[in-house]
């Protein structure tokens, strides 16, 4: 199972909008929506932040938003904030039963 | 409070065997699917192997398929994995994970309580 293709890093200033994108195939992202980021701050643990697509989990901040079309997901943050520089993840389930993850986006905020 | 704590990570030689433990408490461990997620120094993330409430669903990773067995003990709230033939690609920290799913949804959808993970190194 190949990796989902995410961008190596993104960029964006504060109070900006920035898109994240991830793309897999009709194997993966193509036929399923469960597909599901994560923030991961060095050191830290992952944190899920959407689910199903578009699901935020308690907590999670209405400034994350996601989105699918065909094989290609998307992950937009408005009103970027500097605790958002992190790296974020992507993962779909696929249909060989299994999950796979996003290789990773390094969010800088400038 | 959620938590999740994993064991049983150890610097192993090439070909070598071990077990990982993980033990639940906080929430109701028969409501939830449990994965194994892992993530070698500097790298990204790579599912491993879930296994549903009852035991029932075991599925595994293709890079890791034939090696490795994943098993729950509910009396115990724990999941274990055992993984055999062990390369110095298979060294990463591994992450025991509760799902989000529960018993009024599908039975796994997507990673969200962590532990914060054992650390497996092969190497000779």
């Amino acid at each position: 199972q190949s990796a989902l293709t995410q961008p190596a890093s993104v960029s964006g200033s504060p109070g900006q909008s920035i898109t994240i994108s991830c793309t897999g195939t009709s194997s993966d992202l193509g036929s399923f929506s469960l597909v599901s980021w994560y923030q991961q701050h060095p050191g830290k643990v992952p944190k899920l932040i959407l689910h199903e697509v578009n699901k935020r989990p308690s907590g999670v901040s209405n400034r994350f938003s996601g989105s699918k079309s065909g094989n290609t997901a998307s992950l937009t943050i408005s009103g970027l904030q500097t605790e958002d520089e992190a790296d974020y993840f992507c993962c779909s389930f696929a249909r060989s039963d299994t999950f796979v993850f996003g290789g990773g986006t390094k969010l800088t905020v400038l | 409070e959620v938590q999740l704590v994993e064991s049983g990570g150890v610097v192993v030689q090439p070909g070598g065997s071990l077990r990982l433990s993980c033990v639940a408490s906080g929430f109701t461990f028969t409501d939830y699917t449990i994965h194994w997620v892992r993530q070698a120094p500097g790298k990204g993330l790579e599912w491993v192997s879930l296994i549903s409430w009852d035991s029932g669903s075991t599925y595994y990773a293709d890079s890791l398929k034939g090696r490795i067995t994943i098993s729950r003990d509910n009396s115990k709230k724990s999941v274990s994995l055992e993984m055999n033939s062990l390369r110095p690609e298979d060294t990463a920290l591994y992450h025991c994970v509760k799902d989000i799913g529960d018993s009024t949804t599908l039975p796994w959808i997507a990673f969200h309580i962590w532990g914060q993970g054992t650390m497996v190194t092969v190497s000779s």
